[in-house]
């Protein structure tokens, strides 16, 4: 079955600093790739997703990458404010499995 | 919005008691799933179901059931509780898959 690795496990940067997440995945066949981010008592809520046949896709501060080559893709927000410190999980999907697998996900704390 | 509640935000049980958590949702999705959360490993899926009366087996189900007689309603059942049931559990749907899950605020549950 699919295997998502999610690094790092804690991430501390300062206020208006860049933060990178980055996941590898296991199989090749993955082909949906969503972001989640749960703060602190709340439920994961999606921020941001990418599809296999793009490379990159943004929203305002925040883009995602992929890399299916290598089969990894990374979560990038730019201009880090307070309310960015949650916790983020990548996960990975291909319609033959019907399920998301999620990595282990990355505390991030924005330091003001 | 979509809307996706859980029976109780918090449960405490007696080891061997049989438990039950219930999952709803208001937007007609066919794909539900129910997670458990815990510190360090992420997301795991336990059970998962695309249509009424249908089920399928995630990444840990042993020590568990599920139910679903009604497409909005997802039920969890823990047969015989255990202390190392003792989490954090999350319920999800979805309209189709390979799209956004909609998580419940979870529940959680301690097993003395």
């Amino acid at each position: 079955g699919e295997n998502v690795e999610q690094h790092p496990s804690t991430l501390s940067v300062q206020e208006g600093d860049s933060a990178v997440i980055k996941c590898t995945y296991s199989d090749s066949a993955s082909n949906y790739f969503p972001w989640y981010k749960q703060e602190l008592g709340k439920r994961p809520q999606l921020i941001i997703d990418i599809r296999s046949n793009v490379g990159e896709k943004k929203d305002q501060r925040i883009a995602v990458t992929l890399n299916k080559t290598a089969k990894h893709f990374s979560l990038h927000i730019t201009e880090t404010q307070p309310e960015d410190s949650a916790v983020y999980f990548c996960a990975a999907f291909y319609f033959g499995n019907e399920k998301l697998t999620f990595g282990t996900g990355t505390r991030l704390t924005i330091i003001p | 919005d979509v809307k996706v509640t859980q029976s109780s935000r918090y449960l405490v049980k007696r080891t061997g008691e049989k438990v039950f958590l219930e999952c709803v949702q208001d937007m007609d999705h066919e794909n539900m799933f129910w997670y458990r959360q815990d510190p360090g490993l992420g997301l795991r899926l336990i059970y998962f179901s695309y249509d009424v009366k249908m089920k399928e087996k995630g990444d840990i189900p042993e020590g568990y059931s599920v139910s679903r007689e009604k497409k909005e309603r997802f039920s969890l059942i823990l047969e015989s509780a255990s202390t190392n049931q003792t989490s954090m559990y999350l319920c999800a749907s979805m309209f189709r898959q390979g799209n956004e899950q909609f998580f419940g605020p979870g529940t959680r549950l301690t097993v003395l």
